[in-house]
């Protein structure tokens, strides 16, 4: 079975914080996601990467970046957390081509900003 | 740009009972379509897909989908729900483009009662 690991499952931070939500898959899969989600909002996307070293802006980027130095890696990092970043995250792989509209998702790290 | 509508937010059915999940999607061409199940505490695990051929489309766990064209419909069914079903479903349209351009609706949770 694919696997995505979100390295925590409950965090709590301050204000003006930098926080990294690191991912990480085991099934050598080129294409990496990180969502949020939001309740009524459903999911909206918010960085991707179809390769080590790329990354692209999703639909809402401001206020995040992210790093993938390996393959199997990605992070989302939030410069200076703010109250409005509090939310579930999601990262998610997928194989390239038609294989790509498969997701397979972590269990999600639920933030909150204080 | 696509955009999906989930009109139910939440669903009750007995045990035993058919369920229909509701999706309207807009979008100029045809897309590809989605249905995503998130279980509590789970990230979420897709259910079926369609990209062309037969509008009537099976899926994991007895799942099946039909694309109405003329509706703009992609609705979910099952006909005989078990308490294992109780989730929030989430539908899903790709452009396709790449799965970059794959927009969630606002998801439905479905409570199962005895």
């Amino acid at each position: 079975d694919v696997k995505v690991t979100q390295s925590s499952r409950y965090l709590v931070k301050r204000t003006g914080e930098k926080v990294f939500l690191e991912c990480v898959q085991d099934m050598d899969h080129e294409n990496m996601f990180w969502y949020r989600q939001d309740p009524g909002l459903g999911l909206r996307l918010i960085y991707f990467s179809y390769d080590v070293k790329m990354k692209e802006k999703g639909d809402i980027p401001e206020g995040y970046s992210v790093s993938r130095e390996k393959k199997e890696r990605f992070s989302l990092i939030l410069e200076s957390a703010s109250t409005n970043q509090t939310s579930m995250y999601l990262c998610a792989s997928s194989l390239p081509g038609t294989g790509g509209w498969e997701l397979f998702f972590g269990s999600g790290t639920q933030l909150s900003v204080l | 740009a696509q955009s999906v509508t989930q009109p139910d937010i939440h669903i009750t059915v007995s045990e035993g009972a058919s369920l229909e999940l509701r999706c309207n999607y807009s979008y100029g061409a045809t897309p590809y379509l989605f249905w995503y199940v998130q279980s509590p505490g789970q990230g979420l695990q897709l259910l079926l897909k369609y990209f062309s051929g037969d509008t009537l489309v099976q899926g994991i766990k007895g799942f099946e989908a039909e694309f109405k064209r003329s509706q703009s419909s992609f609705n979910l069914r099952k006909p005989s729900v078990h308490w294992s079903d109780a989730a929030e479903y989430f539908c899903a349209v790709g452009a396709r483009t790449g799965a970059n351009n794959l927009f969630f609706g606002t998801g439905t949770r479905l409570t199962v009662i005895p």
